[in-house]
């Protein structure tokens, strides 16, 4: 089945850029999908197709998708953003399945 | 607004069964693919199995495969996931989520349900 590999963590202090990686074979001819889950709270989708926003979430969330790596990148980190990120692709290369990256946690300094 | 209640999570034994349960509201019902998702404690997300906007196609991860079954209900704009034959590694947090992308069911998770606990012990 298709892998999808994340950092475990990353750390950021508020006001700079966090950085997110999502690395799988060929990731950048798959669209990738990405969901922020605070504590206890179910995930919400924060990135769409590499780089759409849902309505409702900022500008300074913004994604791309290139090569083995999708990149979610958080510019002026507030404490809010501290969660558990996760990337998502489908992939049909065994049925239809959707895979998940192992989650990174982002922690605000 | 789009709203996804899943019911159903309790305390099982290995090997019994249970049926979870996910209200939609909100949307039109019969236009969107549904998916049931896990988060066991302290771990990933993992997708479980999706059910078509017409009720006549699902898919199901390798691990349930032949232990689960997801269905639909049209008139109660109801998801069901039938769970039989439960192990320990089946406990976590079950979410429904609509699916949502330019071709169904080949997307991502758009609305989320709040979840459903279900717990495996002896």
């Amino acid at each position: 089945s298709y892998g999808l590999t994340q950092p475990p963590s990353v750390s950021v202090a508020p006001g700079k850029t966090a950085t997110i990686t999502c690395g799988g074979h060929n990731l950048g001819s798959k669209s990738v999908h990405w969901y922020k889950q605070m504590p206890g709270q179910a995930p919400l989708l924060v990135i769409y197709y590499d780089g759409e926003r849902p309505s409702g979430v900022p500008e300074r969330i913004s994604g791309s998708n290139s090569g083995n790596t999708a990149t979610l990148t958080i510019s002026r980190v507030e404490p809010g953003d501290e969660a558990d990120y996760y990337c998502q692709v489908w992939d049909n290369n065994h049925g239809h399945s959707w895979v998940f990256g192992g989650g990174t946690t982002l922690t605000v300094l | 607004q789009v709203r996804l209640v899943e019911s159903g999570g309790t305390v099982v034994q290995p090997g019994t069964s249970l049926r979870l349960s996910c209200a939609a509201s909100g949307f039109t019902f019969n236009s969107y693919a549904v998916h049931w998702l896990r988060q066991a404690p302290g771990k990933g997300l993992e997708w479980v199995a999706v059910i078509s906007k017409d009720g006549r196609g699902d898919y199901y991860v390798d691990s349930v495969t032949g232990r689960f079954t997801i269905s639909r209900d049209t008139y109660k704009s109801t998801v069901y996931l039938q769970m039989h034959s439960l192990r320990p590694d089946d406990a976590g947090v079950y979410y429904c989520a609509r699916d949502q992308g330019r071709i169904s069911m080949r997307g991502y998770f758009d609305h989320w349900g709040q979840g459903t606990l279900v717990t495996i012990s002896s």
